[in-house]
């Protein structure tokens, strides 16, 4: 079974600056996928960026972007120029490619962006 | 208008009552999931539909029931409802290929007395 661990539950950072989010995973399969979620205070679980396995790039879409080392089994976030609407909770998830229904997901960090 | 809807959005319950949970979306996604978070836990699958015809268990199905009424909705019902079933909980839908990602609803916070 697969595991996802996030070893940092709660985060800090000053407003414009940039903080990384750390994520571990534990897998046997090599095709999978991994994922970055954030919930706000509004609850709403929002996808932020995602990662094909078999992709050596590492992903990114505007301010975050993540630092994939498939070797090391380790998806981190990182979020540039840190805004005050980027306080929320992030989840790590993960999906293996040959069962496209289940996420495993991380306990999830509290990030809070301070002005 | 928001693509996953769920209702209600908040529900105080008692325990030993029955109480349904309900998720309907307009994304013409066939996949839909429902999901508990709790503190401290992340998110976990309860019960998740491939079609209407198509239900399986997740990894956290006692205690719970679903139906799958129509494509675009799906009901998630607790038959006598207990103090841990206090959380939040998430319904999601995704296209059938495997590169295709879940959507999530708003939730609905659940309080069993």
């Amino acid at each position: 079974a697969q595991t996802v661990t996030q070893s940092q539950p709660e985060m800090s950072v000053q407003e414009a600056e940039t903080v990384t989010l750390s994520c571990t995973y534990d897998t046997s399969e090599s095709n999978y996928y991994l994922f970055w979620y954030k919930q706000p205070p509004s609850r709403q679980m929002i996808l932020v960026i995602r990662q094909e396995a078999y992709k050596q790039q590492n992903a990114t879409e505007n301010r975050f972007s993540v630092n994939f080392q498939k070797a090391a089994k380790s998806f981190s976030l990182k979020i540039s120029d840190s805004q005050l609407g980027d306080t929320a909770m992030y989840f790590c998830a993960f999906r293996s490619a040959g069962s496209n229904y289940k996420l495993t997901f991380g306990k999830g960090t509290l990030l809070t962006v301070n002005p | 208008d928001a693509d996953v809807t769920q209702t209600p959005r908040n529900r105080i319950t008692k325990t030993g009552k029955r109480i349904m949970l309900e998720c309907s979306q307009t994304k013409g996604h066939d996949r839909m999931y429902w999901y508990r978070q709790d503190p401290g836990l992340g998110l976990r699958l309860i019960y998740y539909s491939f079609d209407v015809k198509d239900i399986n268990k997740g990894e956290i199905s006692d205690g719970y029931s679903v139906s799958r009424q129509a494509q675009a909705k799906f009901s998630l019902s607790l038959e006598s409802a207990i103090p841990n079933q206090t959380a939040l909980y998430f319904c999601a839908t995704s296209g059938e290929r495997v590169t295709d990602t879940q959507y999530f609803g708003p939730g609905t916070r659940l309080t069993v007395l």
